[in-house]
């Protein structure tokens, strides 16, 4: 098992491009969400799913959207991108009954 | 809403000291309590766990206690090592199999030789 993956691993914008981050689980896990990790904030949810084509606001989701066609695969879409938008972001996942949450190894996003 | 207090860092400590990280939190109900941790560069990791009150987790020489009470789930090592050095994040789920976690802001450990 590949586990979480996330591409890309680094990534640099200009402010107003678009860009989309991507996850993938091979582990058929059910729930899938999305954090950005910012320094002195922790990790902050944007968005998660409960399952194919079920997808719900965490904390912070403005400027970014989600969709989930697949179990397997949940991408982060920025619309517009802004400097404020310059973090970490994380992929998790975590099967149903199940206590364990399993991270990617995160995307490190430069807004410029 | 639910939140979780972690001290601020970073934490400095001498190899073989005895580590405290502590960890308060605000929920409703009976939450799930963890530990993860995060080393340089890498994602997170889960550490430990505690899904009751009373509930001692346990992984790797960390331990943490769930206390009710005090709404306390406190990180201690006995003989910290120089590879601990990483970022630790406490964290609950307000009940067990909820979908996704609420984080502690962090606490970085650093540990010389």
């Amino acid at each position: 098992n590949a586990g979480v993956t996330q591409t890309p691993k680094f990534q640099v914008l200009k402010t107003g491009q678009s860009m989309t981050l991507q996850c993938a689980q091979d582990m058929n896990h059910e729930y899938m969400s999305w954090y950005r990790q910012d320094p002195g904030m922790g990790l902050r949810l944007i968005h998660y799913s409960v399952g194919a084509g079920i997808t719900d606001q965490g904390e912070v989701p403005n400027g970014y959207n989600v969709s989930r066609s697949t179990t397997e695969d949940f991408p982060l879409r920025l619309l517009s991108a802004a400097p404020s938008q310059t973090s970490v972001y994380f992929c998790a996942s975590r099967k149903s009954g199940e206590e364990t949450q399993y991270f990617g190894p995160g995307t490190r996003l430069l807004v410029l | 809403g639910d939140s979780v207090t972690q001290m601020e860092g970073p934490v400095t400590l001498s190899e073989e000291a005895f580590l405290t990280i502590n960890c308060t939190y605000t929920a409703t109900g009976y939450p799930s309590l963890f530990w993860y941790v995060q080393y340089p560069g890498e994602g997170l990791q889960l550490l430990l766990k505690a899904t009751k009150a009373d509930d001692k987790g346990s992984n790797k020489g960390f331990e943490a206690t769930y206390r009710k009470e005090t709404t306390s789930f406190h990180l201690e090592k006995g003989s910290v090592q120089v590879s601990d050095s990483a970022v630790y994040f406490c964290a609950l789920s307000p009940f067990s199999g909820y979908s996704t976690l609420t984080f502690g802001k962090g606490t970085m450990l650093l540990v010389s030789p």
